[in-house]
This record gives C-alpha cells, structure tokens and sequence, in this order.
C-alpha cells in the first residue's frame, strides 16, 4: 500500500532563518506531488506540483521554492523565511493529474517569529 | 468572490442530527473532492465526484453539475464526525485543487 510521509510535524524558525520541509512517498512510482500551504483563518493554496523528477511547477509567487530530487522525494525550500510563511504545510500524491485522488500527507505545522 | 465557497463557515449540532454542509463553486470542473481535515490537521479524502450522488456509511454526497452545487450530509451525526470539511474542485490549466475554506462541525453529545 501506498503511505506518504512528511516531516517536521512541527516547526518553529525565526524570521530571515533558512527553511526545509520534506516529503516521501512510497508504494507508488512516478507520482504526481504537490505542496498546499494552509494559513491561519484561510483555504488550503496550492503551492507548486510536480508530474516528474525535476519538473516544478508554481501556482504562487513566494519566497518558497520546491525541488524533486528523486521520483518520490518532495522538498520545499526556503532561503529566508518571511512571518507570512507561518502556515500548516501539506504534501499530497497522485497516480495522474486531472481528476485523479489525491492522498494527503500528516503536514508541517510551521510557526515563524 | 472566491471560486469555490462553503455554508456554513460554522456548524454546531446535536448527536443524531442530519447535517448538511454545502459547496458552491464557480469555475467549470471535471470532479468535485469532499475532504475531512481532523483537529491535528490530517486530511482525509471522503469522496471525489462528477455527478450524481455517492453514499459512504452515513456520508452521502451529491452534485448537481448545472447548478454548480454539490453538498455533503452525514446521518445520525456523532462527535467523532467533528471536523473541517473542505470542498475542493478540479479547475486550472493543470485540473489542479481549488479549495473551499471549509466548514467547521461541532456535534456535541
């Protein structure tokens, strides 16, 4: 069976301090994989996807940036945090694009002071 | 106005209620997705539809395509059923995920 792992579950960094937030998956190959960022008070926002290996896209213009270094790894990454990036992070999965399901990871609550 | 809004925002009920919680969108979609995120954050997936009606032990989900209208009931509502459920549907170039805010249920006993 399929899981999906993230981690940290939490996170407290201070404002300008680097960020890295991992996330695996694994029972599939050749996944789909997205980053969602859920602020406080607000909807879940797609961040960035990714149909392969070294193919980002971005949905959002932000101080984040993601990178697929293997078919089931998904970073997201930031050089300086900004207080706006305070948020709960969350890796998901699917087998297409489209229509498919997509499979939630347990997500990286992020507090930025 | 966003794409996709949920009624309520918030919903109190008592154990063994029928409730309701309704998603309206306004892009056109090939899926709609009922998500339930728990108080720890994990989201799980409840249904994924297109059209009609799906039944999932007390959950029933429903979307009227036309209408672009879709809700989410749950019979004989328990505390456990305490959550956020999010609406989300397949829009954008890529048919990616726009959410709704969510609705937060409160089932007291």
């Amino acid at each position: 069976s399929q899981t999906i792992h993230q981690w940290p579950a939490t996170l407290v960094q201070p404002v300008g301090s680097p960020l890295s937030l991992e996330c695996t998956v694994e029972g599939t190959s050749n996944p789909n994989l997205y980053w969602y960022r859920q602020a406080a008070g607000r909807g879940l926002q797609l961040l960035f996807y990714s149909v392969g290996i070294g193919q980002i896209s971005s949905e959002v213009p932000q101080n984040l940036s993601a990178s697929r270094p293997q078919d089931r790894q998904f970073i997201l990454s930031s050089k300086k945090l900004l207080l706006s990036d305070s948020g709960f992070y969350l890796c998901a999965w699917s087998k297409g694009a489209g229509t498919d399901t997509q499979y939630f990871g347990p997500g990286t609550r992020l507090t930025v002071l | 106005k966003n794409e996709v809004e949920q009624s309520p925002q918030n919903l109190t009920a008592q154990e063994g209620e029928f409730i309701t919680i309704n998603c309206s969108y306004s892009v056109g979609i090939s899926a709609l997705h009922w998500l339930q995120q728990h108080p720890g954050g994990g989201i799980v997936s409840l249904f994924m539809l297109s059209s009609g009606k799906k039944k999932h032990g007390r959950l029933i989900a429903t979307i009227n395509i036309q209408e672009k209208h879709s809700s989410l009931h749950i019979t004989a509502s328990h505390p456990r059923d305490s959550a956020v459920y999010i609406c989300a549907v397949y829009g954008g170039s890529q048919g990616n995920l726009i959410f709704g805010k969510g609705t937060k249920l409160s089932v007291k006993p």
